[in-house]
């Protein structure tokens, strides 16, 4: 099995900051390595898929880099709605997803 | 677009099996256009993949309920469904089915069903 890593397991951000989110595989998933936003008492919504391609109606400022076993979600400038849950999910093998990262806005 | 409406007991004793369906619309499952997935999350917890299941019948599941679930898909009715045996309070979790389209296999999954609270409890 592919074991997902995701750091930090929480932070906190102001509007307006840069924000990254890694995401380490503990095998070489390629680049089928995709990312979630999940807000409380909600289903995950995709927002990157193929590691790197922004899913349709998905804001700009939200982007992800990386191949193989290291992966990165960045967003650019952070909004008040983007205060979520995030996870990655690799499907090279199968399917697994990282723990999470929580984040908050100050 | 495709739609995706989980159903079932939201409560189930430990020992006995959990049942649930998955009624799609938008979309034909006997077309074979789309696979389909189960997804869980327990109270609090993070997601947790089950199986993946096509119409040709490869399906694929999680090794660590791969003795326990079976999985079927009902072309007259439009519905999956997941049956998991022998449930303990572990299993306690909201399940989700979600799908993309055959086409997009491995490029994530854009629709969700709502998710439903299952408890395993006495």
């Amino acid at each position: 099995d592919i074991q997902m890593t995701q750091s930090p397991f929480s932070l906190s951000a102001s509007v307006g900051d840069r924000v990254t989110i890694t995401c380490r595989a503990s095998q070489s998933v390629i680049s089928y390595l995709n990312w979630y936003q999940q807000k409380p008492g909600k289903a995950p919504k995709l927002l990157i898929y193929g590691a790197s391609s922004l899913q349709r109606g998905v804001p700009s400022r939200f982007s992800g880099s990386g191949s193989g076993t290291d992966f990165t979600l960045t967003i650019s400038s952070l909004q008040p709605e983007d205060s979520a849950t995030y996870y990655c999910q690799q499907t090279y093998s199968t399917c697994s997803f990282g723990q999470g990262t929580k984040l908050d806005i100050k | 677009q495709v739609q995706l409406q989980e159903s079932g007991p939201g409560l189930v004793k430990p020992s006995q099996t959990l049942s649930l369906t998955c009624t799609v619309s938008g979309g034909a499952i006997s077309s074979g256009d789309y696979y389909w997935t189960w997804i869980r999350q327990p109270p609090g917890k993070g997601l947790e993949w089950i199986a993946n299941i096509y119409f040709n019948g490869g399906n694929s599941y999680n090794p660590s309920l791969r003795s326990r679930l079976s999985t079927t898909l009902d072309a007259s009715k439009n519905q999956l469904s997941l049956k998991l045996r022998s449930v303990t309070v572990a299993d306690t979790a909201v399940y989700y089915c979600a799908t993309t389209e055959l086409s997009r296999h491995r490029l994530g999954l854009d629709f969700w069903g709502q998710g439903i609270l299952v408890t395993v409890s006495s």
